[in-house]
């Protein structure tokens, strides 16, 4: 079955560094997401890139798409504290309905 | 900004009871979903219901598992008899279209804790 799943499992850096997150996935999808959990918190929706789109930015996330390799990555520049989260891939493929998540990234942003 | 609710955040049962836990989506959306999450886990997607019925389900959506939209708000899920095994966290969420194409809003969970 699809699955995504990101690297690394735990990513931790200090306050202003950039943050690089990837996923990575089995079959041909029609769109990717990217979801943040705060802990103890549900999942917020940050970005969905389609399968036929490469790059697509918001405020300070970039995420990337490679249908050839089956895998985004999630940047998220100068970062804060606040964003200490884990960060989950969904991915949907051209049949089902809905999502699969990955297993997620944690990160931690030391003040 | 609107938002999904769930109560309770926490619920406490016995194994072998009963347990309803319940959702109320963002008004307008017409897609709804519960997902697991087991702790320290990826989340499980569940179900998703559409136009008053169940449009796909996975594995662990067994027979002791039901889904409800007993009115026009609520969206209900129900485990009949529980498991020690069902302890989780249990998310839902709404969106605007279905088919994956558009972002869902999950509320906050409610912790199952089954004893």
């Amino acid at each position: 079955s699809q699955q995504g799943e990101e690297d690394p499992q735990a990513l931790s850096i200090q306050e202003g560094e950039n943050a690089t997150m990837n996923c990575s996935y089995k079959t041909s999808i029609n769109n990717l997401q990217w979801y943040r959990q705060n802990s103890g918190r549900g999942l917020v929706h940050l970005i969905l890139i389609r399968s036929n789109e490469r790059e697509k930015h918001s405020g300070r996330l970039r995420v990337t798409l490679d249908t050839s390799k089956k895998s985004s990555s999630l940047l998220i520049t100068a970062s804060r504290a606040a964003d200490t989260a884990s960060y989950f891939c969904a991915t949907r493929d051209n049949y089902g309905q809905n999502f699969v998540f990955g297993p997620g990234t944690r990160l931690s942003v030391l003040p | 900004e609107p938002e999904v609710t769930q109560t309770p955040s926490h619920q406490v049962t016995q194994m072998g009871q009963e347990v309803i836990l319940r959702c109320v989506p963002i008004s307008n959306h017409l897609y709804f979903y519960w997902y697991r999450q087991i702790l320290g886990q990826k989340v499980e997607f569940l179900v998703s219901f559409y136009n008053n019925e169940i449009s796909e389900k996975s594995e662990i959506f067994d027979d002791q598992f039901s889904v409800e939209r007993p009115d026009g708000s609520n969206f209900t899920l129900k485990i009949r008899s529980t498991k020690l095994e069902d302890s989780a966290m249990y998310f839902c969420a709404s969106s605007a279209g279905g088919r994956g194409g558009q972002p869902q809003h999950f509320g906050d969970g409610t912790r199952l804790s089954i004893l």
